[in-house]
């Protein structure tokens, strides 16, 4: 089975763009999670999706950051207009139901914002 | 009070003996618990997960969970050096009411050969 699949992997922009990350589920989860990862605050969880629906948008920082999901398997996160401190590493994760069980990782998006 | 606690690190342990990494959680109601192994420059890998109060065995790896301590432990018997990694602990656990997972920073792990 495939994993989480995640792009692009790595991604350089300068601040004021457009930036869009990608991720597509594990097939027959329901569930997917956005986290954030900074050496300064660890993994922290942007929002999660229950059947396509937004459960938990409490992580997301600031009206810049949007995510979707238009169907069921894949999710866009947005970042509009992209900020040196929005640098980091971003993880899409899936699990089959809602937050009781376990999530699995995808490769993640590194976000470079000069 | 952190939501979910561990000793940053690092954990040195030699090659061969056990590692016991701690995490202590704040939600008395918390039902789930898991351990990831995150190397360096990847992405959080899922290795046990422990629902029930006591031991999970897996391989080299035993979780031990006691809720009425809300105290959750992760033994790595026989460290070996590809064992050297972050240890993540994370708790489902009610947060501005909804039902979420929560991570600790991690544990450093270095096993040293």
């Amino acid at each position: 089975d495939a994993g989480v699949i995640q792009s692009p992997r790595h991604e350089v922009t300068e601040m004021g763009q457009e930036v869009t990350l990608r991720c597509k589920l594990i097939s027959g989860h329901n569930s997917l999670f956005w986290y954030r990862q900074t050496m300064m605050r660890g993994l922290e969880l942007l929002i999660y999706f229950n059947n396509n629906v937004p459960i938990d948008d409490s992580g997301m920082p600031e009206d810049r950051f949007s995510a979707k999901m238009p169907n069921a398997s894949f999710s866009t996160l947005k970042i509009q207009p992209s900020e040196p401190r929005d640098s980091a590493v971003y993880f899409c994760a899936s699990s089959r139901d809602g937050n009781s069980y376990e999530q699995y990782f995808g490769p993640g998006t590194r976000l470079t914002v000069t | 009070q952190k939501e979910v606690e561990q000793n940053s690190g690092p954990l040195s342990v030699p090659e061969g003996a056990i590692a016991s990494l701690n995490c202590t959680y704040s939600d008395r109601v918390s039902q789930s618990f898991f351990w990831y192994r995150q190397y360096s420059g990847k992405s959080p890998e899922l290795i046990m997960s422990i629902y029930s109060n006591g031991d999970k065995e897996d391989g080299r790896f035993t979780a031990q969970l006691n809720k009425a301590s809300q105290y959750v432990s992760l033994l790595i018997r026989d460290s070996q050096p590809s064992d050297s990694a972050t240890y993540l602990c994370a708790v489902n656990m009610n947060s501005g009411g909804y039902q979420k997972v929560t991570f600790g920073t991690g544990t450093k792990l270095q096993v040293i050969p």
